[in-house]
């Protein structure tokens, strides 16, 4: 696609439940990054991906955070058992080889209730 | 904490006046880049800055690096009301990206 597709736009979920972000970089790029970004506030580094290896997973809040990344190009977050502090906007980025900018989908805003 | 860390945290100008903002780092960087995001979600890329380039500039943005005091500032020059929205500096530190909290502008007509 023309640019970075991430999906659902919204979700709603319980407390407890797992929930699957998705990320679909621009075509050719080898960098893909999560971030999340509560009301107001900046962005937090979750992850970031070279390829389909991660270097840093330092930015991941909990072990109920995981991504991966197949093929080179989409990637996927999870979040096992959501808590209501988990409620952000996740965002994900993609660059051509890293190192340059950063192009960004719209977003997921995740509401847990 | 924070790599990047903009100030001020929020700022009010007339239109027509120049909006300077600026951002101070930790780490040694590859780059530095400075993003907009308007209300909702999307952040579009302004302007990357090379740790060896000093100045550079695109269209009423200038964007300033000095790698001694590991900081960097962004002028807006003759703001408009559409400029209003948060900014944001990224320090590229050359393994991930890292945002810093953002400048909250407000341009008023």
């Amino acid at each position: 696609g023309a640019g970075v597709s991430q999906s659902p736009s919204n979700k709603v979920t319980e407390k407890g439940k797992d929930v699957e972000l998705r990320c679909d970089p621009i075509s050719g790029h080898t960098a893909l990054y999560w971030y999340r970004q509560s009301l107001g506030q900046g962005l937090e580094f979750l992850i970031y991906f070279q390829g389909n290896s991660a270097p840093d997973k330092s930015g991941l809040p909990s072990d109920r955070f995981s991504a991966e990344r197949t093929g080179g190009s989409v990637s996927t977050l999870t979040i096992q058992r959501t808590q209501q502090e988990d409620s952000a906007v996740y965002l994900c980025a993609s660059s051509f080889q890293g190192n340059e900018e950063l192009f960004f989908g719209s977003g997921t805003q995740l509401s847990v209730l | 904490s924070q790599q990047g860390e903009e100030d001020p945290q929020a700022l009010s100008i007339q239109e027509g006046e120049n909006a300077t903002m600026n951002c101070s780092y930790k780490t040694s960087i590859n780059n530095l880049q400075w993003y907009r995001q308007n209300s909702g979600r999307g952040l579009v890329h302004l302007i990357l800055i090379r740790s060896n380039e000093r100045e550079k500039h695109s269209g009423r943005l200038r964007v300033t690096l000095d790698t001694s005091k590991k900081s960097s500032s962004l002028l807006i020059t003759a703001s408009r009301a559409a400029d209003t929205a948060s900014y944001f500096c990224a320090t590229d530190t050359y393994d991930k990206v890292i945002f810093g909290p953002g400048t909250s502008l407000s341009v008023i007509p």
